[in-house]
């Protein structure tokens, strides 16, 4: 199984700050690489696939970036609605899709 | 638009077994599959399996294999997860997602099941 390492687990950030969160997985995915990001009691929501391209309808404050193993997803300035979780997840092997840990931002 | 809406929460005792829908709408159904996640507390999300939604193929995660079981009714455009000789172990949110044309673009609500004694 393909392991993905996310980090940090949490951070600390204030609404404007630019926030960057890390996915590392432990072989190279080709960029099948997507993103989430889940509120407390609700469905996670795809911000992004293919390591970069933005989902419909998700503002483009979010970027994703990287290639081979190492994959970031940045918040260019952060907004009152993106307090949550954000997870990664790997579909190069989808069996089984793996995800990362999980990262919560915080105010 | 998409919508996947999952069954309510569930109390079960070790070794029962948990049914948990999942009713697609605004799409055609038999044309994406679908995947099932779970969470348990404190824990990140862990892979269950996977049923085509064309023809009800399945793919279960190993760990899993021998209790579990993935179902779909085309009819109602219902996918269903059969869990067996449940522990505490199982204790969860249950996700259902569809699997769009690369990864899983849109989940259920999740369902909470507990096993406790």
């Amino acid at each position: 199984d393909i392991q993905m390492t996310q980090s940090p687990s949490s951070l600390s950030a204030s609404v404007g700050d630019r926030v960057t969160i890390s996915c590392r997985a432990s072989q190279g995915i080709s960029n099948s690489l997507a993103w989430f990001q889940q509120k407390p009691g609700t469905a996670p929501k795809l911000l992004l696939f293919a390591a970069s391209r933005l989902e419909d309808g998700v503002p483009s404050r979010f970027s994703g970036s990287g290639s081979g193993t190492d994959y970031t997803l940045t918040i260019s300035s952060l907004q009152p609605e993106d307090f949550a979780t954000y997870f990664c997840q790997q579909y190069y092997d989808r069996t089984p899709l793996t995800f990362g840990g999980g990262t919560k931002v915080e105010i | 638009q998409v919508n996947l809406v999952q069954s309510g929460a569930e109390v079960k005792k070790p070794g029962a077994s948990v049914r948990v829908s999942c009713k697609a709408s605004g799409y055609m159904f038999t044309s994406y599959g679908i995947t099932w996640v779970r969470q348990a507390p404190g824990q990140g999300l862990e892979w269950l399996g996977r049923i085509s939604g064309y023809n009800g193929n399945t793919n279960y995660a190993q760990r899993f294999q021998g209790r579990i079981s993935m179902t779909t009714d085309t009819a109602t455009s219902t996918a269903y997860l059969d869990l067996r000789t449940l522990t505490f172990d199982d204790t969860a949110i249950y996700y259902c997602a569809r699997i769009g044309l690369t990864t899983t673009d849109y989940w259920g609500q999740g369902t909470l099941v507990t096993v406790s004694s």
